[in-house]
């Protein structure tokens, strides 16, 4: 079976610049995490999407971040513009259930210059 | 709110020491808990999880967990120490209540488990 693919791995782009990132979940996962990891710190909320749903954004920075998760399936992460302070791994994780075990990505490495 | 500490940032054994990394959580409802392992460039991976089951969990290669609701304690242990082990780990706590935070897994600031030869 395969696992939660993200791409890209590693992205590095200038400050101001647009990017974004992919993340497949475990088919028949319904429930899917963005999550954003600095270094030295444990993960970070950012969207818990059920479905085509997002229920809870709260702490998605909605002024440059958007997420959208298109017939339940594949979702897309994008901020733009990017700031310095930007710089950290984005995880995605998908889970069948909305208490259980989160499967994850190996997440992709943003530095922003 | 819930919340969960890890009391130590980083941890020190020699192989084939007992390992021991301290876990605290708060939490206003009944909570499920789980420990995940980070390799270096790797993605996060579940060793075991508690919900409200045995008290006592063992999870994959050789790791177990004690839940202790008088002490709010999660703290994750293994007999001895591999150098496979090295890693960062985290303690995770999870709502069980309704209402849109439920499902909603809060993480701990990670403790880097070190292993020496």
């Amino acid at each position: 079976e395969a696992g939660v693919v993200q791409s890209p791995r590693y992205k590095i782009i200038e400050k101001k610049q647009p990017v974004a990132f992919w993340c497949n979940p475990i088919s028949g996962h319904n429930t899917l995490y963005w999550y954003l990891q600095n270094l030295g710190q444990g993960p970070e909320l950012l969207i818990r999407y059920e479905n085509e749903e997002a229920v809870d954004d709260s702490q998605l920075p909605k002024d440059r971040f958007s997420a959208e998760r298109l017939k339940g399936v594949d979702s897309t992460l994008k901020i733009q513009p990017a700031e310095l302070g930007d710089s950290a791994v984005y995880l995605c994780a998908s889970t069948p259930s909305r208490v259980g075990e989160l499967f994850f990505g190996e997440g992709s490495r943003l530095t922003v210059l | 709110a819930q919340s969960v500490t890890q009391l130590d940032s980083h941890v020190s054994v020699s192989e084939g020491t007992p390992v021991l990394l301290r876990c605290n959580y708060s939490s206003s409802y009944s909570p499920s808990l789980f420990w995940y392992v980070q390799h270096p460039n790797k993605g996060l991976q579940l060793l075991l999880k508690y919900t409200s089951a045995a008290t006592l969990v063992k999870g994959i290669n050789g790791f177990e967990a004690e839940f202790k609701k008088s002490e709010t304690s999660f703290h994750l242990t293994k007999p001895s120490a591999h150098m496979s082990d090295a890693a960062e780990y985290f303690c995770v706590v999870s709502f069980n209540a309704g209402g849109t935070s439920y499902g909603k897994l809060t993480f701990g600031q990670g403790t880097i488990l070190t292993v020496h030869p």
